[in-house]
């Protein structure tokens, strides 16, 4: 079954520094994948997808993303983290099963910048 | 206004108790979908539907119910609320198409005392 994985539960970093939030994902074939950010009380909100095609993603509020078929990885990165991008961030893959596609969603990294 | 709405945004009930989660969506999207958030397990899915009268289970459906009798309005029912069912779901519909990725509602927080 389709899977992600996302090992650090909790990141810290400074305003001004760059970020990389990793994910790991299980699928057979290529898989569609997919960072929602969610800020405190609020919905998700898709920041990038990747499909096929260019391996390196760019997405909303400057963040980018480096599918890596070897690796089994889809990270999210940012140059320069901003003190409003604290949230929680969750990746996850799109599985054709049953009857509609459906996202599988990672346990999220909670983002918390510094200042 | 155009988009995904959840109701109530809060809601507090008793154990045994049947409670309903409303969803309404805008867009005519085909498909929607119910989520519950907890720490430590990011979202998992609980029911789903392909269209109005299409619904088909997702990975923790034990204790839920749900409808469609139109394509706009997709309801979740605790039938006989339990504390493990403290939680925030959220909402999301999709036109299908797997590249297009799902639109989410803001969430309702239930708690079960």
């Amino acid at each position: 079954a389709q899977s992600v994985t996302q090992p650090d539960i909790h990141i810290t970093v400074s305003e001004g520094a760059s970020l990389e939030l990793r994910c790991n994902y299980s699928y057979g074939a290529t898989p569609y994948l997919f960072w929602y950010v969610q800020s405190p009380g609020q919905g998700l909100q898709l920041l990038l997808k990747y499909f096929s095609g260019d391996t390196l993603v760019q997405g909303i509020k400057g963040f980018e993303a480096e599918f890596k078929r070897s690796q089994s990885s889809f990270n999210l990165r940012k140059p320069s983290v901003h003190w409003s991008d604290a949230a929680e961030y969750f990746c996850a893959v799109v599985a054709n099963t049953g009857t509609a596609s459906k996202l599988t969603f990672g346990t999220g990294t909670r983002l918390q910048v510094t200042l | 206004d155009a988009g995904i709405t959840q109701s109530p945004r809060y809601k507090i009930t008793e154990t045994g108790r049947q409670v309903t989660l409303m969803c309404h969506q805008t867009w005519s999207h085909s498909y929607m979908f119910w989520y519950r958030q907890d720490l430590g397990h990011g979202l998992r899915l609980i029911y789903y539907s392909a269209a109005a009268d299409i619904t088909d289970k997702g990975e923790v459906p034990d204790g839920y119910v749900v409808s469609r009798s139109k394509t706009e309005n997709f309801p979740l029912t605790l039938e006989s609320a339990t504390r493990s069912q403290t939680s925030v779901y959220f909402c999301a519909s999709s036109d299908g198409a797997a590249n297009y990725g799902y639109t989410f509602g803001s969430g309702t927080r239930l708690t079960v005392v």
